[in-house]
């Protein structure tokens, strides 16, 4: 199957700090990603569309100006997460597809983001 | 809007069945079905795109009914390696594969 990695694997902050999530595409080129947070024991909720080459697509109820996204080539993606807070700690999981509907999605390994 | 999943879990001795079902008010564009461990990346297991459809690997497989309402993944004959929190996932029209996930079914497998 199609490769994703992320950087890091877990990280643990202070309240307050950013920290920077990164998501690669090992194989093919990525024109698309998708971002998406999951908490304990919940489901997989999608955050935002990562385009390369122009601006994310933010899900309803998500803060773009909190969570910035980055997609500067077709092999990357990173979020930002900004002025963290206690409640922003969750498994963060990037994924990409070959680009069209129907296709099946290939994801990161995660990672777990603790904010104290 | 979220599809629903039932049940949301269940706990099988090896070599059981068991059947997951993926539910949604409206037509779905298609169904994906995706499988997790603990700290792990969901894994894609199949997609069913065609009211109707049926399809598998090995002892999973799945079927998507006329309506395009409703999906269900059968796990066959159970092995260990089967437990894991399964997902479905829907995609809207033309929303170019974006995924919308359902809760959750958690599975036990148990020897």
């Amino acid at each position: 199957g199609a490769v994703v990695s992320q950087h890091p694997s877990w990280v643990i902050c202070k309240s307050g700090t950013s920290v920077k999530i990164e998501c690669r595409s090992l194989d093919f080129q990525a024109t698309t990603m998708f971002w998406y947070r999951q908490f304990p024991k919940q489901s997989l909720m999608l955050m935002a569309t990562s385009n390369e080459g122009s601006k994310a697509t933010y899900e309803q109820g998500v803060e773009k100006d909190k969570f910035l996204i980055n997609h500067a080539s077709l092999t990357l993606s990173t979020l930002t997460v900004t002025s963290a807070h206690p409640e922003d700690s969750s498994f963060y999981i990037c994924s990409k597809s070959r680009g069209s509907s129907y296709n099946e999605q290939f994801f990161g390994p995660g990672t777990r983001l603790t904010v104290l | 809007q979220q599809p629903v999943q039932s049940p949301q879990a269940v706990i099988l001795r090896e070599g059981e069945d068991a059947v997951i079902n993926c539910s949604s008010s409206k037509a779905l564009y298609s169904v994906h079905w995706y499988r997790q461990k603990h700290g792990e990346a969901p894994v894609f297991l199949m997609i069913l795109l065609k009211g109707g459809e049926q399809k598998g690997h090995d002892k999973i497989s799945a079927s998507f009914n006329e309506k395009k309402q409703q999906s269900s993944l059968y796990l066959t004959a159970s092995q260990l390696s089967y437990s894991g929190t399964y997902f479905c996932g829907t995609e809207k029209a033309a929303a170019g594969n974006k995924l919308t996930f359902g809760g959750g079914t958690r599975v036990l497998v148990k020897p």
